[in-house]
């Protein structure tokens, strides 16, 4: 079966740290890769996202992620943090054609940021 | 509205009752998706619906619970005979519709938090 998986459940970072969290996903189709945030009391909110061409995609506040696919990989970074990155962070994979997107989430990493 | 919303934000019920939560999606998306999210844990997909189509049931973790959705608009997840387990955050996402890759960002909701005692 499908699956994505998130290696790092909780990360504590001090501020100006850098910051790499995996995804893997077991899946040997084209997809489409994704990571949203949760910051605190707020909704899920997408960071970046990659569907095609080059595989380091930007996305808000710094962020970036490298489509590794020979690795079946999808890892996050940001060369320095700040407490405000403090957030859980979701991988997910779209697999399927047609409008029946669902995804696939990873279980989350909790990243705390010290100040 | 400018977001998805959801209702209520939290709920407390007691073991065996039923209960509906609501979501509106932004106006214009014809997909919408129901997860689940219990604490610690990631999230687990419901059910989806993508216009007239037949929605995608595939998630639902059992006969207790359902979902409608009346045309493009408010969804409702309906939870039967409410057990301890069903505990957790009951997110609602939407996304425009097509396949291309601009309309496959889902915008969640705040999500309903549902405790059952």
């Amino acid at each position: 079966a499908q699956s994505v998986s998130q290696h790092n459940h909780h990360v504590i970072l001090s501020e100006a740290a850098s910051l790499e969290l995996g995804c893997n996903y077991s899946y040997g189709g084209t997809v489409n890769l994704f990571w949203y945030v949760q910051y605190p009391g707020q909704h899920l909110q997408l960071l970046l996202k990659y569907f095609s061409g080059d595989p380091l995609v930007k996305g808000i506040k710094g962020f970036e992620a490298e489509f590794i696919k020979s690795k079946f990989s999808f890892n996050l970074r940001k060369p320095s943090v700040q407490w405000s990155d403090t957030a859980e962070y979701f991988c997910a994979v779209n697999l399927g054609a047609g409008n029946n997107r669902k995804l696939i989430w990873g279980l989350g990493t909790s990243l705390a940021v010290n100040p | 509205g400018a977001g998805v919303s959801q209702s209520p934000s939290n709920k407390v019920t007691e073991k065996g009752k039923d209960v509906e939560l609501r979501c509106d999606p932004i106006s214009g998306h014809t997909a919408l998706y129901w997860y689940r999210q219990r604490l610690g844990q990631g999230l687990e997909f419901l059910i989806y619906f993508q216009g007239n189509s037949a929605p995608d049931k595939s998630g639902l973790p059992s006969d207790r619970f359902s979902a409608e959705r009346t045309g493009e608009s408010v969804s409702t997840l309906t939870i039967q005979r409410t057990q301890q387990e069903d505990s957790a955050v009951y997110l609602c996402a939407s996304r425009l519709p097509g396949t291309s890759g601009n309309t496959d960002t889902q915008y969640f909701g705040p999500g309903t938090r549902l405790t059952v005692l």
